[in-house]
């Protein structure tokens, strides 16, 4: 079936510093991808998605391209932030539900 | 702009006692769900509604019943709590069907606790 993968965490980083978390999946079809966002106490945020395949998505600074060769969605940034400390969610639009990863921690300190 | 509401926000129940846990959207979204969240187990779909009228069972629907009172509201009950289902329940809404391409909206979650 299909399902999503993502590196464990925590992530810890320096203000600054360069992000990459990764995500892959298995996907029948041609499914969308999505990264979503938890700051502590709150929901999920949609921080960008996909549509298909070599689709960027982007916000905030961060990244996202499409692998469909590599069957990949890894998130960036550049120059991660304090503020940026939450939890991230990788996700695809399955054949009958949205499945999640299940989530890698960021933690940025100053 | 509320978006997607839940209450309550915190609940402590004992093993055996029954709850309802309330969500609205003001979005007009067609589709509403609920999930739980556990440690390390992401995000696990309970049940949804597709529209109003209509709910299907999710991943993990055994102990949990819900109703799509009318378009805005979709209400999910414990009849018999058990430890097993002690979780932070998050409600959310889409504009269309569960397969499309939209984007999900979350509430704040319901941190809920059975001793």
């Amino acid at each position: 079936g299909d399902s999503v993968t993502q590196m464990e965490g925590p992530v810890t980083l320096s203000e600054e510093a360069f992000l990459t978390i990764n995500c892959t999946y298995t996907a029948t079809g041609y499914p969308s991808l999505f990264w979503y966002v938890q700051y502590p106490g709150e929901g999920l945020q949609l921080l960008l998605k996909a549509t298909k395949a070599d689709d960027k998505g982007s916000n905030k600074g961060f990244e996202a391209t499409y692998r469909k060769e590599t069957t990949s969605f890894h998130l960036e940034k550049g120059s991660v932030q304090v503020s940026d400390s939450a939890v991230y969610f990788c996700a695809l639009s399955g054949t009958d539900k949205l499945i999640f990863g299940t989530g890698t921690r960021l933690q940025v300190f100053p | 702009n509320a978006g997607v509401t839940q209450t309550p926000k915190f609940q402590v129940l004992k093993t055996g006692q029954s709850m309802t846990l309330q969500c609205a959207q003001d979005m007009n979204h067609n589709s509403m769900y609920w999930y739980r969240q556990d440690p390390g187990m992401g995000l696990r779909l309970i049940y949804y509604s597709a529209s109003e009228g209509t709910t299907d069972k999710g991943e993990v629907p055994n102990g949990y019943n819900v109703s799509r009172l009318n378009k805005r509201e979709f209400s999910l009950r414990l009849e018999s709590a058990a430890p097993s289902q002690t979780s932070v329940y998050f409600c959310a809404s889409s504009g269309e069907a569960p397969h499309s391409n939209q984007p999900q909206h979350f509430g704040d979650g319901t941190r809920l606790s059975i001793l």
